[in-house]
Order: structure tokens, then C-alpha cells, then sequence
């Protein structure tokens, strides 16, 4: 089955102490993309990647990093976490994110639901 | 910078009836749009498309309409149903540059 897998689902963690969500797709897709989730302001992309070992920074990167070592994974890595990164994470994954691109080829997680205190 | 938005928060509508979602962009040169669909405590799901070469569009008991000239888009959804309620998102695409989502109305049917 065609699928976007994060973990953790739901997490609490304090301030500061470096968590990592992890995602991974088995549609050997070449885009991957990082979104949160926050009431009233919709999705915005914290970073993306075209392929392996190329990562581009989104609407919202700061205070996130991620890296693309193999295709499959897309880590988010929150190196110190602070109250403001609390919200609903979504990983998603397509083909390409380039030509031919289209809407129904996008794959999102279930989402990941992180509470910094 | 340019950005897509909505012009309602909220939509409730009786069921059985049309709903009509609507979206507003600002990037003219935006050559593709998507509406999704999302349901408590899931991701987004595709609904339907549609390229900037085109003003209407139609899926199953959807329809989509581009207004290139007052950059509008709208979802149009026939004899709404309770599995219909979900928040509703319209995302905009130039070229190779990311999606850009909207802030998302919630629609609420009312049985």
C-alpha cells in the first residue's frame, strides 16, 4: 500500500531538548516536503527536497533542519525545541515536484502532533 | 509577497444542498491550482485540479472554476453530504516552485 509514515503520532517534549520526527514513503518518490500545521494560518512548508541530498529551505524554516541521505527518509530534526514549534506536522511526499507535477500524485502523512512545553 | 487565501473561515450548509468554497490568489503567474480535503485528525487528500489553461473543471459531484481575471477559484460541491464536512484547502503552483496552500475553510453540513 501506498503510504507516508511518521513517527512519532503525538509527542510532548520540553524546551530544548533535540527531537527528531521521522518520515518515510515507499513510492521511491524524489519530492518530499515538511508542512505545520497552526489554526487560522493553514499549511506552510517548512522545508522541502527535490531528491537526495538536495534540500531547500520553505516559508518557515527556522529553528528546523532536515536532511535527504537516502530517498525514502526525510527527517525533521528540531535541534531546540521551543514552545512556538508546537503544532500538527505533515510530511508528504510526490513524484516530482517539477514538471508533470499534479495534485493527485501528492502523498501526505497522518501528521504528528507536537507540543513543546 | 504573493499568497493565497480563502474568503470565508466557515461554511455551513443543509445537507442535500450546493456548497460553494471559495479561494482568492494573487499570483497571477500561478499555473496550476488543487483543492483538498481534510478531515479531523488526518492529512490532506486530493480532490480535483485544475491548470491555469482551463476555467472549469468537473469530478465527481465537484466542479472547480478558475477566474483567471479576478483570480478566483472556487469548489463547487453538489448535494452535500455529512462525509463532506472536513476543512477544505485551495493551493496555488508557479512552475517549479513549492505549493502554497490556503488558510482553509471549515464546511459544516447540516443534517
Amino acid at each position: 500500500e501506498a503510504q507516508v509514515t511518521q513517527n512519532p503520532r503525538y509527542l510532548i517534549t520540553v524546551t530544548g531538548k533535540k527531537l527528531t520526527v521521522t518520515c518515510s514513503q515507499n513510492m521511491n518518490h524524489e519530492y518530499m516536503s515538511w508542512y505545520r500545521q497552526d489554526p487560522g494560518l493553514g499549511l506552510r512548508q517548512i522545508y522541502y527536497s527535490m531528491n537526495v541530498e538536495v534540500t531547500d529551505k520553505g516559508d518557515v524554516p527556522e529553528g528546523y533542519k532536515v536532511s535527504r541521505k537516502e530517498k525514502r527518509n526525510f527527517p525533521l530534526i528540531l535541534e531546540s525545541p521551543s514552545p512556538n514549534q508546537t503544532s500538527l506536522y505533515f510530511c508528504a511526499s510526490s513524484l516530482t515536484g517539477t514538471g508533470g507535477f499534479s495534485g493527485n500524485t501528492i502523498y501526505f502523512g497522518e501528521g504528528s502532533w507536537l507540543t513543546v512545553v | 509577497g504573493e499568497s493565497v487565501g480563502l474568503h470565508l473561515p466557515t461554511l455551513s450548509v443543509q445537507e442535500g444542498d450546493n456548497s460553494i468554497i471559495n479561494c482568492a490568489y494573487s499570483n497571477s503567474a500561478s499555473d496550476y491550482f488543487i483543492w483538498y480535503k481534510q478531515e479531523s485528525g488526518k492529512g490532506p487528500q486530493f480532490i480535483i485540479d485544475i491548470r491555469s489553461n482551463m476555467d472549469k473543471r468537473q469530478g465527481q459531484r465537484v466542479t472547480v472554476l478558475l477566474n483567471k481575471t479576478v483570480k478566483h477559484l472556487s469548489l463547487q460541491i453538489a448535494a452535500t453530504q455529512p462525509g463532506d464536512s472536513a476543512v477544505y484547502f485551495c493551493a496555488e503552483k508557479f512552475l517549479n516552485t513549492p505549493l502554497v496552500f490556503g488558510k482553509g475553510t471549515r464546511l459544516s453540513v447540516i443534517a
